[in-house]
């Protein structure tokens, strides 16, 4: 079962406000991932770190989400400007580091931009 | 480009009927191929996972198939139980290290009929 914890569980923000979102990954995982799923069930990978550096990130992530892994602290994604195709599920994810092994989920947190 | 594409999108069997899911890829880089089960309202939950290096992988009653001279691999659901109700999803990873990102697939839904 994953430990990945994920707060808040819902979220529903007006569109140009930002949204923010926490993760706190499995102990010991030094990777965490962003994905976002749409309604479609499409994921998206938006970021990932290991330990606090960013290790790759997609345009629209760089250009309208700021995202941390602080050590010793929950990491966060946060959109600057929500907007409404925002609205997703947004996934955390933790991985060790060793080449092929799984990758554990957190429950999510659904973003309603209205 | 989608580099993996599941099928069918939808799935419906009998209570103790095998449920099989398939799974299709292009990037021949891909070398980890786990896959997802994820309930409503919930995060994916990590059922299975296989590398390249094998051709079957079993837990209870899940299978992996891998054929990786044709890009393809299922999943088999035996004796299936109501409670397996939910979307399974294909995801991939590559040779480029543990902290690659997973691709995923679009999903099946399967309806486990009692």
């Amino acid at each position: 079962n994953s430990k990945v914890i994920q707060t808040p569980r819902y979220l529903v923000k007006g569109q140009g406000q930002k949204a923010k979102m926490r993760c706190i990954p499995e102990k010991g995982h030094p990777v965490v991932f962003w994905y976002q799923q749409n309604k479609n069930n499409e994921f998206k990978f938006l970021i990932n770190f290991q330990n606090q550096e960013v290790l790759q990130q997609i345009d629209m992530t760089e250009k309208r989400f700021s995202a941390e892994c602080p050590s010793n602290s929950p990491c966060s994604l946060e959109i600057q400007s929500s907007e409404a195709g925002d609205s997703a599920l947004y996934l955390c994810a933790s991985r060790p580091g060793q080449t092929n092994t799984e990758v554990f989920f957190g429950k999510g947190t659904r973003l309603t931009v209205v | 480009q989608q580099q993996v594409r599941q099928s069918p999108q939808s799935l419906t069997v009998w209570e103790g009927e095998t449920a099989i899911l398939n799974c299709s890829y292009e990037d021949s880089t891909f070398n980890y191929f786990p896959w997802y089960q994820q309930f409503p309202g919930e995060g994916p939950a990590l059922l299975i996972s296989i590398s390249s290096v094998s051709d079957k992988k079993e837990d209870g009653r899940f299978t992996i198939f891998f054929n990786k001279r044709e890009k393809k691999l299922s999943l088999h659901i035996t004796d299936s139980q109501p409670g397996d109700s939910a979307t399974y999803f294909c995801a991939a990873s590559d040779k480029t290290g543990f902290a690659s990102a997973l691709t995923f697939g679009s999903g099946t839904k399967v309806i486990v009929l009692p």
